[in-house]
């Protein structure tokens, strides 16, 4: 069974950086087809792609949040974390980290399955 | 970045209903396009990949079809779990983008 579990604060001041992890089981991020995404959701809104990285250390970010984030793996500790500076109350989201799964030709990518989520809340 | 809407944003149905819920990409994706569904305080659940192929033990009722630019997810003889939000997301290109969200309730 596929597991991904996130970790971290519920609450970080603004101006203050972020440090989510997440610890993957039931798949390793030794396999070529299968990453990790990181996707937050704002309260009552839509979701939003973070970024991505693959087996073989491929990273991508999200345009507007390029300069703000660093993803990056403990293969030996099956986790992912995602760094996130300068935080702002508008980053107030729930925080999902979920499987990223490509195929071996084509470019079909897709999130399955997610973590539950953390809520991360951006106050003073 | 490619630009994901949906149509309707919202809609009230029953159960036994039909639902059509449309996706339209800003530029033309192929097939790259997923659905997923969010139940309230749940996390987003995969329900369809590649535009039309069912993923694993997500029930027969749901259905996608679509290719370039338009695309639509069925919901045959709406049943009381699915009243959640959907998403279309694309994978055509990073950043990957999201649509708003269609959330079907009950009439």
């Amino acid at each position: 069974q596929v597991t991904l579990n996130e970790s971290g604060p519920v609450l970080v001041k603004p101006t203050e950086t972020l440090t989510l992890t997440c610890t993957v089981s039931g798949f390793s991020l030794n396999n070529p087809r299968m990453g990790v995404s990181w996707i937050r959701q704002p309260p009552g809104k839509a979701l939003e792609w973070l970024a991505h990285i693959f087996s073989n250390d491929e990273k991508s970010y999200t345009t507007s949040l390029k300069t703000r984030l660093t993803i990056s793996k403990d293969t030996s500790k099956s986790q992912v974390v995602l760094i996130m500076t300068d935080m702002d109350p508008v980053d107030t989201a729930t925080y999902h980290c979920a499987r990223i799964f490509k195929t071996l030709a084509g470019r079909f990518y897709w999130f399955d399955p997610w973590g539950q989520g953390t809520l991360v809340t951006v106050s003073s | 970045d490619i630009q994901m809407t949906q149509s309707p944003s919202s809609l009230s149905a029953s159960v036994g209903d039909r639902v059509t819920i449309t996706c339209r990409a800003s530029q033309t994706i192929s097939s790259y396009l997923n659905w997923y569904q969010q139940r309230p305080g749940k996390a987003p659940k995969l329900l369809i990949y590649a535009a039309s192929t069912l993923q694993s033990g997500v029930p027969s009722r749901f259905s996608g079809s679509g290719s370039g630019t338009d695309f639509t997810l069925n919901i045959n003889s709406l049943q009381p779990e699915d009243f959640a939000t959907y998403y279309c997301q694309q994978s055509y290109s990073t950043p990957f983008t999201f649509g708003p969200g269609t959330k079907v309730d009950i009439k």
